[in-house]
């Protein structure tokens, strides 16, 4: 069985501020691992995937995430945040053969000005 | 553009009334897949199809039900069994990965149905 954890519900930060969403998985094989964001009252879209190579992964608007197979984690980082990035922020896993995409339960990040 | 519909945005239902939410994709996307989201509960799979006239239950199938009648369309109908069906309703598509990556398959999201029941 595969699960994920996503222990921050909420997550204030300042504008300009880094961030760091948390992300760790339960599962008994090679993993693939997913971070997909939603903005308010929208589906949610693709930020940035591990499914094998380079542990460090890079989305096209700054956030990164590092795949640590040790801690069974893939948290997702952001240097400097902006107004824009407000949206939640969910971590997905699956393994190799299996369609279904179990999802973590949200990370909601509200930007202060 | 490429992309997938969810009709309608919004929807109320009195108990005991099924009702059905449309998602169609000309993505040309194999998989298709319907999720329910409920706050502090992430999103669960409630079914999934990877080929025409097959579909298979998710995590929570219970009082729903599916159609893959055609490649592009997979209709949800929220039946009366199901105990508390006010929730945002997600579908998605894929394209089916084989070989080496199996199992990575990338989704792509409609913008949801907002059923609320009264």
């Amino acid at each position: 069985a595969q699960s994920v954890t996503q222990l921050d519900s909420q997550v204030p930060v300042f504008e300009e501020a880094p961030v760091e969403l948390r992300c760790n998985y339960s599962s008994s094989v090679s993993v693939y691992l997913f971070w997909y964001v939603q903005y308010p009252n929208q589906g949610l879209q693709l930020l940035l995937k591990y499914l094998s190579g380079s542990t460090l992964v890079e989305s096209i608007n700054g956030f990164e995430a590092e795949f640590n197979k040790s801690q069974t984690s893939f948290h997702l980082r952001k240097p400097s945040v902006h107004i824009s990035d407000t949206a939640e922020y969910f971590c997905a896993v699956t393994h190799f053969g299996n369609e279904k995409l179990t999802f973590g339960t949200g990370t909601r990040l509200t930007i202060i000005p | 553009d490429g992309g997938i519909t969810q009709s309608p945005k919004y929807l109320f239902r009195k108990e005991g009334q099924n009702v059905t939410l449309s998602c169609e994709q000309n993505l040309n996307h194999d998989a298709m897949y319907w999720y329910r989201q409920d706050p502090g509960q992430g999103l669960r799979l409630i079914y999934y199809s990877q080929i025409v006239n097959d579909f298979q239950k998710g995590d929570i199938a219970e009082g729903y039900s599916v159609s893959r009648e055609k490649k592009e369309s997979f209709p949800l109908t929220v039946t009366s069994a199901q105990k508390n069906p006010t929730a945002f309703y997600l579908c998605a598509s894929s394209i089916v990965r084989t070989g080496v990556i199996s199992g990575a398959n990338v989704l792509t999201f409609g913008a949801g149905s907002r059923l609320t029941v009264l």
